[in-house]
């Protein structure tokens, strides 16, 4: 069974501080991992995926995120925090195996950005 | 190219009543997927279609049934709703076959129910 874990709830951050929004998963074999925003009362936008190749993971809006398969993680990061980033953000995984690509979220992590 | 449209928006539903949520997609995409969202939980998947006929229970199915004719549509019915079932419920697709499980999931906007 492959799950994920977003360990914080909220991460308060100042605009103009970097951000880095935690993320640890597990699966049987190489995994592909996701990372969804979500705006108040939108649905979920992708912002990046890791399938293979460089750890470090460039998105949308300035967003990045390393993949480390010692520590089984892929946290989401960005060098300069805006108040516009200000939103619930998912982590999802899913095995390079199986069939339907069926992904697994986290419970997300509400990031907080003020002035 | 609107991607995936959910109907309606809102709905308030009574207890025991039926409905069915809409979900279109205009990517061609292959593989279509429900999910429910609840406070704090994530989301979890109800029901997936591999294609038009085929379709399979994810993790929390119970009270809930869906049916593919097309490649387009995936509706999701509620038989007899009851409170457990207020949730906020979000369709998406991706195009899945061929890809080896690398392609992206889109979301639609979501269907917010409320059953008293």
């Amino acid at each position: 069974a492959q799950s994920v874990a977003q360990p914080e709830d909220q991460v308060n951050v100042a605009e103009g501080n970097p951000l880095t929004v935690k993320c640890t998963y597990s699966v049987s074999g190489n995994p592909y991992l996701f990372w969804y925003v979500q705006y108040p009362n939108r649905g979920l936008q992708f912002l990046l995926k890791y399938i293979t190749g460089d750890n470090l993971v460039k998105g949308s809006y300035g967003f990045e995120a390393e993949f480390n398969k010692s520590q089984t993680s892929f946290h989401l990061k960005k060098p300069s925090a805006l108040v516009s980033d200000s939103a619930l953000y998912f982590c999802a995984v899913r095995a390079n195996t199986g069939t339907a690509s069926k992904l697994t979220f986290g419970t997300g992590t509400r990031l907080q950005v003020t002035l | 190219n609107a991607g995936v449209t959910q109907t309606p928006k809102f709905r308030i539903l009574k207890i025991g009543q039926s409905m069915t949520l809409q979900c279109t997609q205009d990517m061609n995409h292959n593989y279509m997927y429900w999910y429910r969202q609840d406070p704090g939980m994530g989301l979890k998947l109800i029901y997936y279609s591999v294609g038009a006929g085929i379709t399979d229970k994810g993790e929390v199915p119970n009270g809930y049934n869906v049916s593919r004719s097309t490649t387009e549509d995936f509706p999701l019915r509620l038989e007899l709703a009851a409170p457990s079932q207020t949730s906020v419920y979000f369709c998406a697709s991706t195009s899945g076959a061929g890809t080896g499980g690398t392609d992206t999931q889109y979301f639609g906007p979501g269907t917010r129910l409320t059953v008293l």
